[in-house]
């Protein structure tokens, strides 16, 4: 079954770097997934498509401060230089033949 | 630009109905796959149902199954969602949300939501 799974929250000072992760679930590590920012609120916004192989795309205008990298089943999101607005939710999601979208739980990401 | 915007929801008691439209400008909706997407209060993202670009293949989740009717009108660039026997459950904002030509089901794009609140 092709679960995401996040931890709940996260923290990090401003101004420090954050690194957000989500686990794909057992089978499934080569899939690409994308990170989505949703600010208290606010609909979500698409920040990035992440491949397994570590090619890349963003959505529209989203700064160089937000980076993607993988290890294994493991994708990350690294968010650099962190601002107020930084914080909110952070959702992966992925896709799969016959199971189209699945999304991890989210983190919730505090920024002190 | 693309924009996608909802509108249709409100209050309806359990049992009833619904229907939620999603304006697309910026790109022509028939060509891509849409989908909806809820948020319960203070929950996550859960995927409800999709159509598949350049056809009309529809998916749905299992929780909405049956009750739940995806569609879209061509000529007006509106993707919908009718929903029947509405449940205390199905209390959520709603998204529409758009995904790439690729054929990925990446969500690229998404509305800014319309909450149906179901309740007596």
């Amino acid at each position: 079954q092709l679960v995401l799974t996040q931890s709940p929250s996260a923290s990090a000072s401003l101004g420090a770097s954050v690194k957000l992760t989500c686990t794909l679930s057992s089978g499934h590590s080569s899939y690409a997934i994308a990170w989505h920012q949703q600010q208290p609120e606010k609909g979500p916004r698409y920040l990035m498509k992440f491949n397994s192989d570590g090619s890349h795309s963003k959505g529209d205008g989203i700064p160089d401060r937000f980076s993607g990298s993988s290890s294994g089943a493991e994708r990350y999101l690294t968010i650099s230089s962190l601002q107020s607005e930084d914080e909110a939710d952070y959702y992966c999601q992925t896709w799969g033949t016959g199971i189209h979208v699945v999304f991890g739980g989210g983190t919730k990401l505090t920024v002190l | 630009e693309v924009q996608l915007l909802e509108s249709g929801g409100g209050l309806v008691q359990p049992g009833g109905s619904l229907r939620l439209s999603c304006a697309a400008s910026g790109f022509t909706l028939s060509s891509y796959a849409m989908s909806w997407v809820r948020q319960a209060p203070g929950k996550g993202l859960e995927w409800v149902s999709g159509i598949r670009g350049g056809g009309d293949s529809t998916y749905y989740a299992g929780s909405v199954k049956g009750r739940f009717t995806i569609s879209r009108d061509n000529s007006k660039n509106t993707l919908y969602l009718r929903m029947n026997s509405l449940r205390a459950e199905d209390t959520a904002v709603y998204y529409c949300a758009s995904h790439p030509a690729t054929g990925q089901w990446l969500v690229d794009y998404w509305g800014q939501g319309t909450l149906v609140t179901v309740s007596s």
